[in-house]
């Protein structure tokens, strides 16, 4: 069975860093893209950051470039979100999401909440 | 940017059929997907490619696209099926985008 299991969300103050981590099983994890996904209070869903298999090529929405980094280990199965310069406004549950081609997220893990506040 | 535009609301009493529908300028060349979040849970895919139904999805529930729109439709809706529905697709430079999602009400 495909398990994603997301950690290291807080309680953070704005312009702070944070990093989440999601932990992986049941599937060859280094096959896969992997995307995380966010969604704030009362608020909907919102595509944040996408890794290739290997980790040679990454993507960002635009709310996050530059502040936001994405990586991986494969050694370790488990998927990581760098989050620098942390604003009010990405406060949100943060998904872990295994990806499928072409470019969707078949399995969602059960999130972790990250709050941007002083 | 690009947008996939959803009604907010749609409400249907049990074993009426639902229809949920999400309009983009870029459906005619690229898949829409869907997606049901249940309160306080994390989303779990119900239609992909158009119209193609991952293992476990009940039979009811289906998808279509036509020109720029996709439809979910959910035959003889059940109160289980109450959810946030979100569609999901790309753009022609693939941007992932979800529409603003559509709260289905069964009552």
């Amino acid at each position: 069975e495909v398990q994603l299991v997301e950690s290291g969300g807080g309680l953070v103050q704005p312009g702070g860093s944070l990093r989440l981590s999601c932990a992986a099983s049941g599937f060859t994890f280094s096959s896969y893209a992997m995307s995380w996904v966010r969604q704030a209070p009362g608020k909907g869903l919102e595509w944040v950051s996408a890794i290739s298999g290997s980790g040679g090529s990454t993507y960002y929405a635009d709310s996050v470039k530059g502040r936001f980094t994405i990586s991986r280990d494969n050694s370790k199965n488990t998927l990581y979100l760098q989050m620098n310069s942390l604003r009010a406004e990405d406060t949100a549950v943060y998904y872990c999401a295994k990806d499928r081609a072409p470019y969707y997220m078949d399995v969602w893990g059960k999130g972790t909440t990250v709050t941007v506040s002083s | 940017s690009y947008e996939l535009t959803q009604p907010p609301s749609v409400s249907v009493s049990p074993g009426q059929t639902a229809r949920i529908t999400c309009s983009g300028d870029a459906l005619p060349k690229k898949y829409a997907y869907w997606y049901q979040q249940k309160s306080g849970q994390a989303p779990v895919l119900v239609i992909y490619e158009d119209s193609k139904r991952p293992s476990g999805i009940p039979e009811r529930f289906s998808g279509s696209s036509s020109g720029t729109m996709a439809t979910l439709t959910i035959s003889g809706a059940q109160v289980e099926d109450e959810a946030d529905y979100y569609c999901y697709s790309t753009d022609s430079s693939g941007l992932r985008v979800f529409g603003g999602g559509t709260k289905l009400t069964v009552l």
